[in-house]
């Protein structure tokens, strides 16, 4: 089945230790998203790939950055993580079409900061 | 900015109690409206889209309704399966345009269906 995976599932890091998540697609989706989600919380966009071209959102911090090498791998970079850092991380994937385009997304992975 | 608000924050039902969640969004133009449920952990698995006032979508026990201000996710009697967090999503802009815009969520109705 055409799916997002994303790994870990779980990862623990070190206060301030850089930490890479990655995500991968078989959708073959020419957008791929990173949302951060809280406890209880709604999923926030962090920024977006469409294509090779790469979209900040306006709030998100300078720790956070990623990288596209091709079409089906997305990775996540955190810099310096802090304790605020921890979160689920979500990937998402869609085809730009007319109109509204659904993302679908992958299992997420589970970041704790120690 | 857009915005959703998804109410109530938790609805607990006896199995076989139908009900209705609600979101209620603002947004400059809608592209599409979108539902999904996420299971404790895991990402969100998309349900139904949504593009204009007066269109619904039926998925086994679930029915998604869209008026101008908000939409309605029906589940009629619902089953312990059914216990999950049901995400409410906008996507703004033009209408008829496209591009690459991510996703607005509401923080979600916590569903419980009891046996």
């Amino acid at each position: 089945d055409a799916m997002v995976i994303q790994n870990p599932r779980y990862q623990v890091t070190q206060f301030g230790k850089p930490v890479t998540l990655s995500c991968s697609q078989t959708l073959n989706h020419n957008v791929m998203y990173w949302y951060q989600q809280k406890s209880s919380q709604a999923p926030k966009l962090l920024f977006h790939y469409y294509d090779k071209d790469f979209n900040n959102e306006a709030d998100t911090p300078d720790n956070f950055q990623s990288r596209r090498p091709n079409t089906s791998f997305c990775f996540l970079d955190i810099r310096s993580p802090g304790l605020g850092d921890a979160a689920m991380y979500l990937c998402a994937t869609s085809r730009v079409r007319q109109g509204g385009t659904e993302a679908f997304f992958g299992q997420g992975t589970r970041l704790t900061v120690v | 900015e857009d915005q959703v608000t998804q109410s109530p924050e938790a609805l607990r039902l006896q199995e076989g109690e139908s009900s209705s969640l609600n979101c209620s969004y603002t947004v400059s133009g809608l592209r599409g409206l979108f539902w999904y449920r996420q299971d404790p952990g895991k990402g969100p698995e998309f349900l139904f889209t949504l593009y204009s006032a007066g269109e619904e979508k039926e998925k086994e026990r679930l029915k998604a309704t869209l008026t101008k201000k908000e939409s309605f996710l029906h589940i009629t009697a619902p089953k312990p399966e059914d216990s999950a967090t049901y995400l409410c999503a906008v996507q703004g802009g033009d209408p008829s345009g496209g591009g690459a815009d991510g996703l607005t969520f509401g923080k979600g109705t916590h569903l419980i269906i009891q046996p």
